[in-house]
């Protein structure tokens, strides 16, 4: 049971490329997450998919974009990347619905430079 | 909106020390409440919850209890291990689709 998992892990990109952080998840999982995680801010929330099919932005979300591909797959993307995007990034995913308490599972990470 | 504040770091503490890491909250109604814990080069992974208040979550001898009077949900543990050093993140969830607030982390460091 691999639970989350990310790809790539580790990622240099220039002013400007882009690219797309891939995120799958085992577990029948009905919402997921992306956060980036910089030095002395905790984790924000840049998209998040409710359940298949749904995206809606999240505390960050400009210079991105999301596709909930299927139940198992959210894809983060960048189209145009900068250097103040330059951080960690964290795939989650949580059974959803509306009761509350609900974990959230996370994968590895991707580290992510730009130049 | 809501919010977690939780005590900076680093805390450095010598093996079977008592660890005390504050967190309080700020949010309108019953919140969950959560402490997710973070090793080196992973990602977060849930330590312990409350769903409400008065209740006590724990695991692997970590323990906190939810206060709504106080609007806290501090974590302690009575004897720290090298094995616990990481980054402990106190977190609230409230809301439909389980959005979470992080607190900015709090990373512990123990010594032999």
């Amino acid at each position: 049971n691999a639970g989350v998992t990310q790809t790539p892990k580790f990622q240099v990109l220039k002013t400007g490329q882009s690219m797309t952080l891939q995120c799958a998840q085992d577990m029948n999982h009905n919402s997921m997450y992306w956060y980036r995680q910089d030095p002395g801010m905790g984790l924000r929330l840049i998209y998040y998919s409710a359940s298949e099919g749904t995206t809606d932005k999240g505390e960050v979300p400009n210079g991105y974009n999301v596709s909930r591909l299927n139940k198992r797959e959210f894809s983060l993307r960048l189209e145009s990347a900068a250097p103040s995007q330059t951080s960690v990034y964290f795939c989650a995913s949580s059974e959803g619905g509306g009761q509350v308490g609900k974990t959230q599972y996370f994968g590895p990470g991707t580290r992510l430079l730009v130049l | 909106g809501n919010s977690v504040t939780q005590m900076e770091g680093p805390v450095t503490l010598s093996e079977e020390a008592f660890l005390t890491i504050n967190c309080t909250y700020t949010a309108t109604g019953y919140p969950s409440l959560f402490w997710y814990v973070q090793y080196p080069g992973e990602g977060l992974q849930l330590l312990l919850k409350a769903t409400k208040a008065d209740d006590k979550g724990s695991n692997k001898g970590f323990e906190a209890t939810y206060r709504k009077e106080t609007t806290s949900f501090h974590l302690e543990k009575g004897s720290v291990q090298v094995s616990d050093s990481a980054v402990y993140f106190c977190a609230l969830s409230q809301g439909g689709y389980q959005k979470v607030t992080f607190g900015t982390g709090t990373k512990l460091q123990v010594i032999p």
